[in-house]
């Protein structure tokens, strides 16, 4: 059973225009929470984290939202750009850091 | 910068044959990973090592050992390989903190 969960396998999105990609998790243990971004043929990369005690965290373009209550996060990409087009996962881990969860990945694709 | 270097890219193996997936990191971490990535499905965790000499299993282990004798050194071992297990493998590692590094994947066709 897949404790984190992306229900988007796909996006499409207009160059300069938000995306939004979404995530779900089901353990209430989670208190740590990542997104990678991954290319074709290449090892994911680390993009942006939230600790549990954030709701919010901020990197450039990218922010990520933390809805604990509804043990949701979500990625905005703004403006998004050609080169953002790849498959993005959001992991999860417990308070042990030792194992990592992570969703089936959304591909982003966004159209200049 | 964090190196995680997979030695093999793509590799084509026969029904039967023992596989050997080769890791290293260069940042002294204590923690390794191996996922295996599938269409629809994510990163789904094997094995992970916490030590030298240390190993648990993952969500998915049947069918795979691995083997952790220095500390950046993990490898994954598919003792007979089959054709399920045609698949992208992804070596990672990371340190106390809370973000892991991968390798750039090993790509597994087993015929």
């Amino acid at each position: 059973d897949q404790q984190v969960k992306q229900n988007s396998p796909s996006l499409s999105v207009q160059e300069g225009r938000i995306s939004i990609l979404n995530c779900d998790y089901t353990n209430s243990m989670f208190d740590y929470f990542l997104w990678y971004k991954k290319y074709p043929a290449e090892g994911p990369t680390f993009l942006i984290s939230i600790s549990s005690i954030k709701d919010k965290n901020e990197d450039g373009r990218f922010t990520v939202f933390l809805n604990k209550s509804a043990k949701h996060l979500s990625l905005h990409i703004v403006p998004s750009q050609p080169g953002d087009s790849a498959v993005y996962f959001c992991a999860a881990s417990a308070y042990n850091f030792n194992k990592f969860y992570f969703g089936s990945g959304t591909k982003l694709n966004v159209k200049p | 910068d964090v190196k995680v270097t997979q030695s093999s890219r793509y590799l084509v193996k026969r029904t039967g044959e023992k596989v050997f997936l080769e890791c290293v990191q260069d940042m002294d971490h204590e923690n390794m990973f191996w996922y295996r990535q599938d269409p629809g499905l994510g990163l789904r965790l094997i094995y992970f090592s916490y030590d030298v000499k240390m190993k648990e299993k993952g969500d998915i282990p049947e069918g795979y050992s691995v083997s952790r004798e220095k500390k950046e050194r993990f490898s994954l071992i598919l003792e007979s390989a089959s054709t399920n297990q045609t698949s992208m493998y992804l070596c990672a590692s990371k340190t106390s903190g809370n973000t892991i590094y991968f390798g750039e994947g090993s790509w597994l066709t087993v015929v």
